[in-house]
């Protein structure tokens, strides 16, 4: 069965600091990978998406993720942190059938990121 | 476009009430999901729809029932709530590979539903 685990439930960086969010998952056929944010009190909006066009997959936000596959992971970066970062992370993966990926996605447990000034 | 709506946005009940959580989308998608979120477990999916007349079971099924009443609408019914329904609500909706060409598609979620059953 399909996973994501995600390392870390809380992270804590300096404003200007890399920021660094952990996805490990596990599929047994290739995966399309999400990053979703999703700030206080709303719903999640997408960050970005791996569809196995490019390992380097740029976001919004100047977020970016690279999928790794001997290390199946799919770590989110963003060079320098900013306040207005300051929300939950999750990192999700389509589930799969016999007949390959479909639409549902499973998201691991999130990430909170607290931004100090 | 409004996107994804959902109502109400905060909801109590006692234990054995009833009642239903609306969602709607006006992007013409095809599938239609229900989650529950609840702290340090992330999104588990409650009941998805491909399409208009269907539905499937997701993860956590138990307790719930849902109706696809159009394209547009997709709602949940508790039936008789219970203290461990008590969660934050989230509907979603996505476009199927069939019409955008990609496969997987990204999934646009409502503000969702705070529900607390007491």
């Amino acid at each position: 069965a399909q996973s994501v685990t995600q390392l870390g439930s809380h992270v804590s960086v300096s404003e200007g600091a890399l920021v660094l969010l952990r996805c490990n998952y596990s599929s047994s056929v290739p995966p399309y990978l999400f990053w979703y944010v999703q700030y206080p009190n709303q719903g999640l909006q997408l960050l970005l998406k791996y569809t196995s066009a490019a390992t380097l997959v740029k976001g919004i936000n100047g977020f970016e993720a690279e999928f790794k596959k001997s290390e199946t992971s799919f770590h989110l970066t963003k060079p320098s942190a900013h306040m207005s970062d300051a929300a939950e992370y999750f990192c999700a993966v389509s589930e799969d059938t016999y007949g390959g990926a479909t639409n549902k996605l499973i998201f691991g447990t999130g990430t909170l990121l607290a931004v100090q000034p | 476009n409004a996107g994804v709506t959902q109502t109400p946005k905060f909801q109590v009940l006692k234990t054995g009430q009833s009642m239903t959580l609306q969602c709607a989308q006006d992007m013409n998608h095809n599938s239609m999901y229900w989650y529950r979120q609840d702290p340090g477990m992330g999104l588990r999916l409650i009941y998805y729809s491909a399409s208009e007349g269907t539905t499937d079971k997701g993860e956590v099924p138990n307790g719930y029932n849902v109706s696809r009443l159009n394209k547009r609408e997709f709602s949940l019914r508790l039936e008789s709530a219970a203290p461990s329904q008590t969660s934050v609500y989230f509907c979603a909706s996505s476009s199927d590979g069939w019409t955008s060409g990609d496969r997987v598609n990204e999934q646009f979620f409502g503000p969702g539903t705070r529900l607390t059953v007491l």
